[in-house]
């Protein structure tokens, strides 16, 4: 079955650029989805279809896709942005179409 | 606004059956697909289940298949889990989500309800 691989964890000081990756096989002709987890809650929806963003997640928040990597970057880093980080795609390669998420990945605000 | 609301969990003993349901408001229920997705104490997301609009396709994880059970009633705005055959390594917080208009992802999700199974 299809496989995302995450970077366990990824450290920036605030005020700088974040960048999280997904890794997959020949991800870029899949389209890529992003959610923000803090601790206790939900997660939540930050980036879609590779590069969109729901109404409310800051223009901080962009996506890249291309190749076998897929790319989460957060500009300007905040306190507040400390959070894990999840990628997602529907694989429908096989005969039982599924969700796939990514490992997650922690980021850490120093 | 978008509300999910998740009841049903709690302790269960291995082997032992839990349904799980969830309140949809705030949105057309009977026009989207909806997923099931769970958490492992400390772990990572873990996609369980879809349901499409209308009921007429589901898909499961491997991990799930032939234990559980999706299902909707749009006359009530309610989405199910039926989770039979209960293992240790479903304990996990179970999340209700409504999917795009496509399903491919998830653009609300409900605050989830903790399954645990122990002896």
């Amino acid at each position: 079955s299809y496989v995302l691989t995450q970077p366990p964890s990824v450290s920036v000081a605030p005020g700088q650029t974040a960048r999280i990756t997904c890794g997959g096989n020949n991800i870029g002709s899949k389209s890529v989805h992003w959610y923000q987890q803090k601790p206790g809650q939900a997660p939540v929806l930050v980036v879609y279809d590779d590069s969109d963003r729901p109404s409310g997640i800051p223009e901080r928040f962009s996506g890249s896709n291309s190749g076998n990597t897929a790319t989460l970057t957060i500009s300007r880093v905040e306190a507040g942005d400390e959070a894990d980080y999840y990628c997602q795609v529907w694989d429908s390669s096989s005969d039982h179409p599924h969700v796939v998420f990514g490992g997650g990945t922690k980021l850490t605000v120093l | 606004q978008v509300q999910l609301v998740e009841s049903g969990g709690g302790v269960v003993q291995p082997g032992g059956s839990l349904r799980l349901s969830c309140a949809a408001s705030g949105f057309t229920f009977s026009s989207y697909g909806m997923h099931w997705v769970r958490q492992a104490p400390g772990k990572g997301l873990e996609w369980v289940a879809f349901i499409r609009y209308d009921g007429s396709n589901k898909y499961y994880a491997d991990s799930v298949k032939g234990r559980f059970t999706i299902s909707r009633d749009n006359s009530k705005n309610t989405l199910y889990l039926q989770m039979n055959s209960l293992r240790a390594e479903d304990t996990a917080v179970y999340y209700c989500a409504k999917g795009n208009a496509y399903g491919d992802y998830v653009d609300y999700w409900g605050q989830g309800t903790l399954v645990t199974v122990s002896s």
